[in-house]
């Protein structure tokens, strides 16, 4: 089992490119989760899904930020019109139901 | 909403000395998690501790629900014991959603 797989490791937009951050959770998990960790806010959850429905989007900025799962095997985050504030790391956690999350390395988004 | 505050915020230990970290949380949380993140690294479980006592290792963790507290003790620390250590509690309850703490860094000397 290779764990929660994010691609990419790394990516570099220009701002007001588009980002499309993947996540390959664990096989068999049902609840996927979107994190974002920058230097000053922390690590700050964004959105959640379980067996592929969206559950929570609350901590999701609500312009720009979507995030979808349409199937188990992958959830995709992405972000329009990037700008330097978006810069962070992007971690994807999957949990079997009613498990603690297990994480991924982590995409690390930087926007010029 | 939930917070959580780390204490302390850095601590700089020499081998083979013990490391106590604090947890506190605003409300009665239903699961207190911690979790070790090397730098550049990924968050890594080691304890889903709700209440009392678990041990693994040189690492005992302490939930006390009631008084909105945890603690991690890291006893006999090693250089590889250095990265940043995290305490985290539900967004809400049951939700699995966690709510983080700032961290505390640790920095083990040889």
């Amino acid at each position: 089992n290779a764990g929660v797989i994010q691609t990419p490791r790394h990516k570099v937009t220009g701002k007001g490119q588009e980002a499309t951050l993947w996540c390959e959770p664990i096989s068999g998990h049902s609840a996927v989760f979107w994190y974002r960790q920058t230097i000053v806010q922390g690590l700050e959850f964004l959105t959640y899904f379980r067996n592929q429905a969206p559950i929570d989007d609350s901590g999701m900025p609500k312009e720009r930020f979507s995030a979808q799962m349409p199937n188990q095997s992958h959830s995709t985050l992405k972000i329009q019109s990037t700008q330097p504030q978006d810069s962070a790391v992007y971690l994807c956690a999957s949990s079997p139901g009613g498990g603690a999350p297990l994480f991924g390395e982590g995409t690390r988004l930087s926007v010029l | 909403g939930q917070q959580v505050q780390q204490s302390p915020a850095s601590l700089v230990l020499q081998e083979g000395e013990n490391a106590e970290l604090q947890c506190n949380f605003s409300s009665t949380a239903t699961r207190l998690q911690w979790f070790y993140q090397h730098p550049g690294g990924r968050l890594v479980s080691l304890f889903y501790n709700p209440s009392g006592t678990k041990h693994t290792g040189r690492l005992t963790s302490t939930t006390v629900t009631n008084e909105r507290r945890g603690s991690l003790h890291i006893s006999s620390s090693q250089t590889t014991d250095s990265g940043t250590y995290f305490c985290a509690i539900d967004r809400s309850s049951g939700s699995w959603q966690l709510i983080f703490g700032s961290g505390t860094q640790l920095t083990v000397m040889p």
